[in-house]
């Protein structure tokens, strides 16, 4: 069955890099895109983008400067990476199959 | 980027009592390709969202027939008849016809 599951750090220091992975199965990464969302604390939903199936990327204006998405085929992977982060960047970060299928999320705190 | 405004922010309802919830688009989300991208999401405590209607009114899989969506072009409902329980959380509707992509702010649906 479709299945997705985000690692990375929980602790980050203002300024540093995000580097989150969303290891996936029951589906090829070339065949679905995989989305990122994010939700502060309390807060609503934020789109942050999508990596294709054809590997190309869409990404939340106001993170764009930031922000990258790239991917493994091999290793059914997805990776994020967001740079120069600050404390309101903390957030559970979701990654999402077309919003029906959706890991458990990792809550990332950003320490300053 | 399209703003997505969701209402009422909350709703305090009995079990058994229906109710809709209304997201409106800042411009409208029929896509080129003449599909219309709203979905609509149910996010219970502590738990990751799950998708419940998607192109304005198809149902998810698995997703009982006591919840439906209508609309079109700017102006998007959301229904559950005969609440329960386990409806008990935050909607959120989302647009995924224009790059980025945009979350409404949410409704939070409570117990009476």
């Amino acid at each position: 069955q479709v299945q997705l599951k985000e690692s990375g750090p929980v602790l980050v220091q203002a300024s540093e890099t995000l580097s989150l992975t969303c290891t996936v199965s029951g589906f090829s990464l070339t065949n679905y895109g995989v989305i990122w969302v994010r939700q502060s604390p309390g807060k609503g939903l934020e789109w942050m983008g999508i990596i294709w199936g054809d590997g190309n990327t869409d990404y939340n204006s106001a993170l764009k400067s930031r922000l990258s998405i790239n991917r493994d085929t091999s290793k059914s992977q997805v990776f994020l990476k967001m740079n120069s982060l600050q404390t309101d960047d903390t957030a559970i970060y979701y990654c999402t199959r077309g919003f029906a299928y959706w890991g458990q999320g990792t809550l990332v705190t950003v320490s300053s | 980027d399209v703003v997505m405004t969701q209402t009422p922010p909350s709703l305090s309802v009995a079990i058994g009592q229906s109710v809709s919830i209304s997201c409106k688009s800042s411009q409208s989300l029929v896509h080129s390709d003449g599909k219309t991208y709203l979905n609509w999401l149910l996010q219970n405590p502590g738990q990751s969202p799950k998708r419940l209607i998607y192109q304005v009114s198809n149902l998810g899989s698995g997703v009982p027939d006591r919840f439906s969506g209508t609309g079109s072009e700017k102006d998007f409902t959301l229904k559950i008849s005969r609440v329960e329980a386990e409806d008990l959380g935050v909607y959120h509707c989302v647009q995924a016809t224009h790059v980025p992509w945009t979350f409404g702010g949410g409704t939070k649906l409570e117990l009476k």
